[in-house]
């Protein structure tokens, strides 16, 4: 019954892969957001979905591509993978715009 | 963008101890969430409080949103409390979240 669920949790992998993480949320909500929590720990908006519409896209590198097959799902691609894009990375979902966010357990990626 | 400021940036408490955080921002908000980030790196939940106060078992949080800060109170701690407090505000405009840098708590036996 878990409200908003991502794969993998960990994630590992070489400079250069191509990589996807995938968010799912059975609570029926419209919008979807993916954070990235830096080394600092840090907390950082890059995408949000409003019904499968982009409407957040913060000053990210273009090798990220999120991707909205259906409202429950935003899922994230990260092209020629970088040391810099180790992070947590985050997904959330809520009803509306202006309203409470749950987050989802995180993915942790780690760049060799 | 809007700026988010939670102090002490690290506290660490005797179990049974009670404490207060605090986030500034700084300006209007729409909404404001606590969260609680455990070691396992779970962001869990706390309250969402554009205004107001709430309270849940051991928590409870204020927001005076016209002063433009909020307030998380943790009574009497347990180890379980240990982890990261984050404050998030959210304007209006692009509907995300800005997070404050939290507070590192960490509560002794």
């Amino acid at each position: 019954d878990t409200a908003v669920s991502q794969t993998p949790k960990y994630l590992v992998t070489q400079m250069g892969n191509d990589k996807s993480i995938k968010c799912e949320q059975n609570l029926g909500h419209d919008t979807m957001y993916w954070y990235k929590q830096d080394s600092k720990k840090f907390l950082k908006i890059m995408f949000s979905y409003n019904n499968k519409e982009l409407i957040i896209n913060e000053t990210v590198p273009n090798r990220f591509s999120p991707k909205s097959p259906d409202k429950a799902h935003l899922n994230l691609h990260i092209n020629s993978l970088e040391l810099g894009d180790s992070a947590v990375y985050f997904c959330a979902s809520s009803q509306g715009l202006v309203v409470e966010q749950f987050f989802g357990p995180g993915t942790r990626l780690t760049v060799l | 963008g809007i700026q988010v400021e939670q102090s002490p940036p690290d506290l660490i408490l005797q179990e049974g101890a009670n404490s207060t955080l605090r986030c500034n921002f700084s300006d209007s908000v729409n909404n404001l969430q606590w969260f609680h980030q455990n070691p396992w790196g779970q962001l869990i939940n706390l309250f969402y409080i554009p205004s107001g106060t709430k309270q849940n078992g051991r928590l409870s949080a204020t927001t005076v949103a016209t002063e433009r800060y909020s307030l998380l109170y943790i009574s009497s701690s347990q180890t379980t409390d240990s982890g990261v407090y984050f404050c998030a505000v959210e304007r209006g405009s692009g509907y995300a979240l800005n997070f404050g840098k939290g507070t590192s708590l960490l509560v002794t036996p």
